[in-house]
Parts: C-alpha cells; sequence; structure tokens
C-alpha cells in the first residue's frame, strides 16, 4: 500500500514549456485534490475532483488543467509554464464519509526560468 | 470558512509537552478543528481532528474549549523529529475541498 504517489520528484522547465504532474492512489479514495506550495506559505487549493468524471477550481486554477483519468488518477497540466508557477505541488486523496482525512503524496518541485 | 491564528513559531524542550494553541472565533457549528503538520516540505500529515470533545490517539492530544473558539494541540512528549509546522485548520466534516491552509505554526524541539 503505496499511499499517494508522484511522479515527477523534481523538474525544471523553461518558460512557455508544457509538462503533465502525475498522481495516483491505492487506497480507493474518491476525491483528489492539487495543492501548490510556495516558499514560507501554506498550501494552496488548484484544483479538486470530488469523485471520477468530476473537477472543480479551487483557489487558483488560472494557468493549470487537470485530469480524473480513473478512480486512481489525477493528473496536473501545466499548458505553458511561467516563473510564477514555480512551486512545490502536492497531490491528496480522501476518501469521502468517515474522517474524510486528506492523505498527501510526497511532492513534486517544480522550477520554471 | 473559519480562519483560524496562530502563532508564528514556538519552542519546546526534548521531552516536555509541547502546547500548541489555535483561535477560530468564528467556526461554525458544523466545522471540525483538524490538525496536520509538516515535516521539512513533506506533504502535510495528518494528525487529529474533533468537534467539541477533547480527543486523544497515538501522536496527540486535542483539547477544545467549550465555546470552541479555540483549541490546543498537545504532544505530550516532544522530541527532535516533532520539528516541524504544525496546521490548525477548520472545516465541515466532509469537505475536503474546504481545507484551508494558513501559514501555520513553526515548532522548534531543541535537546
Amino acid at each position: 500500500n503505496a499511499g499517494v504517489t508522484q511522479t515527477p520528484k523534481f523538474q525544471v522547465l523553461k518558460t512557455g514549456q508544457s509538462m503533465t504532474l502525475q498522481c495516483a492512489q491505492d487506497m480507493n479514495h474518491n476525491s483528489m485534490y492539487w495543492y501548490r506550495q510556495d516558499p514560507g506559505m501554506g498550501l494552496r487549493l488548484i484544483y479538486y475532483s470530488a469523485s471520477e468524471g468530476t473537477t472543480d477550481k479551487g483557489e487558483v486554477p488560472n494557468g493549470y488543467n487537470v485530469s480524473r483519468l480513473n478512480k486512481r488518477e489525477f493528473s496536473l497540466r501545466l499548458e505553458s509554464a511561467a516563473p510564477s508557477q514555480t512551486s512545490v505541488y502536492f497531490c491528496a486523496s480522501t476518501g469521502g464519509g468517515g474522517t474524510d482525512t486528506q492523505y498527501f503524496g510526497p511532492g513534486t518541485r517544480l522550477t520554471v526560468l | 470558512d473559519a480562519k483560524t491564528t496562530q502563532p508564528t513559531s514556538m519552542d519546546c524542550a526534548e521531552g516536555r509537552a509541547a502546547n500548541l494553541p489555535c483561535n477560530h472565533s468564528t467556526i461554525s457549528g458544523n466545522e471540525y478543528v483538524y490538525w496536520y503538520r509538516q515535516i521539512h516540505s513533506q506533504g502535510p500529515q495528518y494528525i487529529i481532528h474533533g468537534l467539541k470533545n477533547n480527543e486523544t490517539n497515538e501522536m496527540a492530544s486535542l483539547i477544545i474549549t467549550e465555546d470552541r473558539k479555540s483549541s490546543t494541540l498537545i504532544l505530550p512528549h516532544a522530541t527532535l523529529r516533532d520539528t516541524a509546522v504544525y496546521y490548525c485548520i477548520v472545516r465541515p466534516y466532509t469537505g475536503g475541498f474546504k481545507t484551508i491552509f494558513g501559514a501555520g505554526t513553526r515548532l522548534f524541539v531543541k535537546a
């Protein structure tokens, strides 16, 4: 049981390049989330998916797109990366009902030059 | 959603109890108090949550005042590995997407 996994762990992009951050969970959770964390700041919600087939914007969605590929996987895409998107990106999941506790992945550290 | 107020940083001696306060004076009746921590830029880790009763698990205790306007997270015997940023969050029980992380409290456990 790996929990929440994210790939890649590190990435450096040039301005204007595109990339997709991958997230997968093996806990059969319904809901998944993407956050970003800038230095010295708390986490901010980018997008979330309450269940398979649905996605909704969070606090800071501009410049990002998401895909809930199936129940396990939730990807985050940067179509045209900008230096302002330099950040650490965390994926999380919750089961829904119960404690609805969020479980986080290890993060992807993205630098946009 | 209720906002929380936490001290920016705190120190604690190793082996002593660490008491981390949180003010949430605008908490609604259906909102729970959750605590997470983040160790050195790792993903946040769930610690404990509660509604109005005090709660205890293997990691910590949560004390919520009777009026629910504030709470305290207690790490009974802090170790160096407890050095982390601790986040106090209030949200509805099944509102994962309403989890708002503030700046948290940076706890330094010193030998």
